[in-house]
């Protein structure tokens, strides 16, 4: 199947910093990315849906200027947690979709984000 | 609104044992039914899909049947094995928009030898 990495896999930060977290399709293209955040022992919850060249959709209860999302190519979207303070901590995953593979999500491993 | 409801866990079975996870679900529309698993330190994975009702969903021995009438979509095996420890994830994505994934709450599951 198609393969979706993320960058980085783990990442630790101080309180009210920036975190960027990558998201790659690596063989294939996809115009919609989606965001989603897993706590721990607990379901995927998505936080957006991201497509190429426009801005992300957000679910709701999601703030979009601290999770600033950008979609500028159809291999790559990235995840920024502005300002992140520790109830941010949570375990990030992406999943790319394949118009081609029947619109079939691929996910990433994952990004573990600690905001002490 | 739409939601997918799936067994508690952990569950903790013996190789060989017969397998079998719950799940149910919600949905406004006519939705298509996925069981993802994740390994440990994996990314998610698709392990099958049913789009209509009745249709059976198989792969690596797993199966999994779309019951309209129960909104029911479990997930079985015959004869699990160590390697099949893991989590599993039963979702739903409706055809209309982005095509969203809701997800259940995931069942971790372990295989003893």
């Amino acid at each position: 199947g198609a393969v979706v990495s993320q960058h980085p896999s783990w990442v630790i930060c101080k309180s009210g910093t920036s975190v960027k977290i990558e998201c790659r399709s690596l063989d294939f293209q996809a115009t919609t990315m989606f965001w989603y955040r897993q706590f721990p022992k607990q379901s995927l919850m998505l936080m957006a849906t991201s497509n190429e060249g426009s801005k992300a959709t957000y679910e709701q209860g999601v703030e979009k200027d601290k999770f600033l999302i950008n979609h500028a190519s159809l291999t790559l979207s990235t995840l920024t947690v502005t300002s992140a303070h520790p109830e941010d901590s949570s375990f990030y995953i992406c999943s790319a979709r394949d118009y081609l593979a029947y619109n079939e999500q691929f996910f990433g491993p994952g990004t573990r984000l600690t905001v002490l | 609104g739409n939601s997918v409801t799936q067994m508690e866990g952990p569950v903790t079975l013996s190789e060989e044992a017969f397998l079998t996870i719950n799940c149910t679900y919600t949905a406004t529309g006519y939705p298509s039914l996925f069981w993802y698993v994740q390994y440990p330190g994996e990314g998610l994975q698709l392990l099958l899909k049913a789009t209509k009702a009745d249709d059976k969903g198989s792969n690596k021995g797993f199966e999994a049947t779309y019951r309209k009438e129960t909104t029911s979509f479990h997930l079985e095996k015959g004869s699990v094995q160590v390697s099949d420890s893991a989590v599993y994830f039963c979702a739903l994505s409706l055809l209309q928009g982005a095509q969203k994934l809701v997800f259940g709450q995931g069942t971790r599951l372990t295989i003893n030898p």
